[in-house]
């Protein structure tokens, strides 16, 4: 059973460079979320998708940050000309609707320079 | 405005007793609850949740008890263990079909050998 799976593992990039995250949730899972933590907070929700359609997002997540599920599989998330406050762990998760818990990856670290 | 507070940023327990972590909420929407742990470099695991039609639910030595009333909750690991040293993170739902998690800002426990 292969779980939640995040890429890169950490990402390190200058100010104002585009980057993208990718996320491949548990194959059976219809849904999948996105979150963003900072050191010493929980987990904060960014966006979620049903299969490929987006039906959420937070308003944590500006202009800059646009994330796709294009065949309601796996799932992109891009942010855009990064600023410092971009820097923090970048987290998937994902369940089958109607079934929770969310199973959460290991999450790709932001590290904006 | 945090809706779920976990005032306690750490606890120290001693090996085979009891571990109490708390959790406050302020949004009476909310209508499921969950315990997620972390231990560094890894993604929150699921542990345990709980409905609000329920007040208590138990798996293995983790318990989970609600307070609606309160609007509080609590975990307890009985007998703690060494291994369940880590981050412990509550959060919540609301609502039918929208299954966006709110997390408190976790709770470092610590079992001493």
């Amino acid at each position: 059973d292969t779980g939640v799976s995040q890429n890169p593992r950490h990402k390190i990039t200058k100010r104002g460079q585009n980057v993208t995250f990718r996320c491949d949730p548990i194959s059976e899972h219809n849904r999948l979320y996105w979150y963003r933590q900072t050191l010493g907070q929980g987990p904060e929700f960014l966006t979620y998708f049903q299969n490929e359609a987006q039906l959420e997002k937070s308003r944590l997540l500006s202009d800059r940050f646009s994330a796709e599920r294009p065949k309601g599989s796996f799932s992109t998330l891009e942010i855009q000309r990064t600023e410092q406050g971009d820097s923090a762990m970048y987290l998937c998760a994902s369940s089958f609707a109607g079934r929770e818990p969310q199973h959460f990856g290991d999450g790709t670290r932001l590290s904006i320079l | 405005d945090q809706q779920v507070k976990q005032n306690s940023p750490s606890l120290s327990v001693q090996e085979g007793r009891i571990s109490i972590l708390n959790c406050d909420y302020t949004n009476s929407m909310f209508d499921y609850f969950l315990w997620y742990k972390k231990y560094p470099a890894e993604g929150p695991t699921f542990l345990i949740s709980i409905s609000s039609i329920k007040d208590k639910n138990e798996d293995g030595r983790f318990t989970v008890f609600l307070n609606k009333s309160a609007k509080h909750l609590s975990l307890h690991i009985v007998p703690s263990q060494p291994g369940d040293s880590a981050v412990y993170f509550c959060a919540a739902s609301e609502g039918t079909g929208r299954r966006a998690l709110t997390f408190g800002s976790g709770t470092r426990l610590q079992v001493q050998p």
